[in-house]
C-alpha cells in the first residue's frame, strides 16, 4: 500500500514569505503528527491531528498552523518565515494517536534565504 | 521531565560486530519505546517497539532491552551489517496520557565498516 506523501520534497523561500506543506497519510490512519528536523534540536514536535481535530501542539510560535481535511489529508502552514525556519519537515501518519505506529513520510526539505 | 537523553552521539563498528545505542528517560508515565532508523533523505523508520511490562524483545539481528527501574532502554544490532548505516532514533510516548506525543532522542550516528 502506498506510504505516507509529502508534497514538495523541496522548496526554497525568502524571509517574511509564508509556506504550506502537504502531507497525505497512509489509507485508513487517521492521526497526523507534524515533526521538524534540524542538525541542532532533532525531531521536535509540531502538532497532532485527529479527525479533524488538533489534538495536541508542540512548543512552537503561532506563525505555525496546520489543519486537517475529512479526507485524513492534512497541511502545515508557515507564516512570515525566518532564517531558522529551514528544516526537514516531517508527517507522520498513524492509525491511533499519540504515536504509537507512526509511519513517517521522506519529508519537505524547507530552505529559507 | 519529557526529554529523552540518548548516547552515542556517533558509532563506528565492524562488519560483524554488535552496535550497542543507550537512551534515558525520566517520566515515568512513558509506556511505549519505539526505535526508528532513517537514511539519508528519507523519513525515520520504525524499527523496533517495547512496552515496559517485558525486559527485552527481539526482531531479526535487532533486540531492545528495557530496564524499567532504571529508566533506560537500548537497542543492540547483532552482526551489524554496512546496510546498517544510518541514524537512529530512540523515542518515548504515553498512550494514556491526554494529547501525548513521541520524544525523540537526539540521534546516533551510526557506521559499520566493511
Amino acid at each position: 500500500k502506498a506510504g505516507v506523501t509529502q508534497t514538495p520534497r523541496y522548496l526554497i523561500k525568502t524571509r517574511g514569505q509564508q509556506v504550506t506543506l502537504s502531507c497525505s497519510p497512509i489509507s485508513g490512519h487517521r492521526s497526523v503528527s507534524w515533526y521538524q528536523q534540524t542538525p541542532g534540536q532533532g525531531l521536535q514536535f509540531l502538532f497532532e491531528y485527529f479527525s479533524e481535530t488538533q489534538r495536541n501542539k508542540g512548543n512552537f510560535p503561532g506563525r505555525f498552523s496546520g489543519r486537517q481535511f475529512s479526507n485524513s489529508r492534512s497541511e502545515m502552514n508557515v507564516s512570515t518565515l525566518e532564517l531558522g525556519d529551514s528544516a526537514l519537515y516531517l508527517c507522520a501518519s498513524s492509525l491511533v494517536a499519540g504515536g504509537v505506529g507512526y509511519t513517517f513520510g521522506s519529508g519537505t526539505r524547507l530552505t529559507v534565504v | 521531565q519529557q526529554q529523552v537523553k540518548q548516547s552515542p552521539q556517533s558509532l563506528i563498528v565492524q562488519k560483524g560486530g554488535i552496535s550497542i545505542i543507550n537512551c534515558a528517560y525520566e517520566n515515568t508515565a512513558f509506556d511505549y519505546f519505539p526505535w526508528y532508523q532513517q537514511f539519508p533523505g528519507k523519513g525515520p523508520a520504525l524499527l523496533i517497539a517495547i512496552r515496559p511490562d517485558v525486559s527485552e524483545k527481539k526482531e531479526g539481528r535487532f533486540t531492545i532491552s528495557f530496564n524499567k527501574s532504571a529508566k533506560q532502554f537500548s537497542l543492540h544490532i547483532m552482526d551489524s551489517q554496512p546496510g546498517d548505516s544510518a541514524t537512529y532514533f530512540c523515542a518515548a510516548g504515553s498512550r494514556e496520557t491526554s494529547g501525548s506525543r513521541l520524544t525523540f532522542g537526539e540521534g546516533t550516528q551510526l557506521t559499520v565498516n566493511p
